[in-house]
């Protein structure tokens, strides 16, 4: 079965401070998907990023970077001189990848991040 | 491109009444995912629509299901409401299967009360 683990509730931070989120997984699956999605407190997921599982290439954009390590299942998600429209909780999340289709998304338990000034 | 259209947003019922919710798709995407979300159990998948069949299913009861039409549209009903299905209900739709981005785009949720 698969898992992701988002072992920080919540976390505060002083706008301008960088911040990591951190996202563990497990999956028996040799390819597979995984995704941040931001939720705002208007209740939309917003898709941020997408790794597929033979692509360890980290990312950036803007201020968002992701480090995807295979070796020990993490996916995690960096956010440099937070600002506080930042605010809001991230999920991480991990899906198959068969037949081409990314599908039956199993998500973290989400991190609340607040910014504040 | 318009993004993913669910209604209602807002709904409140009673235990035992039976809702439907809808989902509209991004245009071109004929994939259509359910989830339900919690405090106490977080998202949960439901199921997911392609062509009008349901290809994956979550663990849910019975109560819950749904449907996809010949364009895209997707509907949940969910019958004997209890006070547990109380929840954010998102719906994402993502290309067909093989199609390049795989990614689930999510729609802004249908908040249901049950009394």
């Amino acid at each position: 079965a698969q898992k992701v683990t988002q072992a920080q509730t919540e976390i505060s931070v002083v706008e301008k401070e960088d911040v990591t989120l951190d996202c563990v997984y497990e999956t028996r699956d040799t390819t597979y998907y995984l995704f941040w999605y931001k939720q705002p407190p208007s209740g939309e997921l917003v898709f941020l990023i997408r790794r597929n599982s033979f692509d360890e290439q980290n990312e950036i954009s803007g201020r968002y970077s992701w480090n995807f390590q295979k070796s020990t299942s993490s996916f995690n998600f960096t956010i440099t001189a937070s600002q506080v429209v930042d605010s809001a909780v991230y999920f991480c999340a991990l899906s198959e990848a068969l037949t081409g289709t990314a599908s039956k998304l199993t998500f973290g338990t989400g991190t609340r991040l607040q910014v504040t000034l | 491109k318009a993004g993913v259209t669910q209604t209602p947003r807002y709904l409140i019922k009673t235990r035992g009444q039976q809702v439907t919710l809808s989902c509209s798709p991004i245009s071109g995407h004929r994939s259509v995912s359910w989830y339900q979300q919690t405090p106490g159990q977080g998202l949960q998948f439901l199921f997911e629509y392609f062509s009008e069949t349901q290809r994956n299913k979550g663990n849910f009861p019975g109560r819950f299901s749904g449907r996809q039409f010949s364009n895209s549209r997707s509907e949940m009903n969910v019958s004997t409401l209890e006070l547990g299905d109380s929840a954010l209900y998102l719906c994402a739709s993502s290309s067909p299967p093989g199609a390049g981005d795989q990614t689930q785009y999510f729609g802004p949720g249908t908040r249901l009360l049950v009394l």
